[in-house]
């Protein structure tokens, strides 16, 4: 069981707008910036949101990012059949560990 | 631009270890440091550990300390990650990632393309 803890699955349809959430405590989130990323099948995580609300050049400004208290919610507007991915919300812990949720997976219907 | 290119896939028995490696490539190498992490089929993303490249220190999550080490070689820009002990649960896909900082600024980008390790007797 993750330490940050997503919800396993989320679905939404096409141009609808889905929040994924992720909640930690006071030693990750709590203290530290969250980041979040997508892993569609068969390909390597990419950084979607960092530092809390920051988006990497070529990321669409659907995807958004925030941070209150101890969690943190990715939210994607506009829903396209190209978001159907897993998600994973990440941050540091001050016990000097990286740490990952346990994943949310987006389906499109 | 910043690419991270990981050795091929591997088969290993039960007990045997396995190395998996990670080439830098478009940045200096020594300048930031490498996390190494997993995900087995049906889990999610694992944190294993990090490695600085310029002093060669390491750390390593609670969960891998004594079967884990991450070690490096600069003249070849150079990652490499080796598990030991190898059990079927160590089945996986590893990945390396180069990390900006560490608090705040840890969030591990580019990642590498992913290698699989499958653990089979």
């Amino acid at each position: 069981q993750s330490v940050l803890t997503q919800p396993p699955s989320a679905s939404g349809t096409p141009g609808q707008r889905v929040t994924i959430s992720c909640s930690g405590s006071s030693s990750n989130i709590g203290s530290n910036t969250v980041h979040w990323y997508q892993q569609l099948p068969g390909a390597a995580p990419k950084l979607l949101i960092y530092t809390n609300n920051q988006r990497p050049s070529g990321v669409p400004d659907r995807f958004s990012g925030s941070k209150s208290g101890t969690s943190a919610s990715l939210a994607i507007s506009g829903l396209q059949s190209e978001d159907e991915a897993d998600y994973y919300c990440a941050a540091w812990d001050d016990s000097l560990n990286g740490l990952f949720g346990g994943g949310t997976k987006l389906t499109v219907l | 631009q910043v690419q991270l290119v990981q050795s091929g896939a591997e088969v290993k028995k039960p007990g045997a270890s396995v190395k998996v490696s990670c080439k830098a490539s478009g940045y200096t190498f020594s300048s930031y440091d490498i996390n190494w992490v997993r995900r087995a089929t049906g889990q999610g993303l694992e944190w294993m550990g990090w490695m600085n490249p310029n002093s060669g220190n390491t750390g390593y999550a609670q969960k891998f300390q004594g079967r884990v080490t991450m070690t490096r070689n600069t003249s070849i820009s150079t990652a490499y990650m080796e598990l030991s002990s190898l059990t079927s649960e160590d089945t996986a896909v590893y990945y390396c990632a180069r990390v900006q900082g560490y608090s705040s600024a840890w969030y591990p980008d580019p990642w590498g393309q992913g290698t699989l390790v499958t653990v089979s007797s």
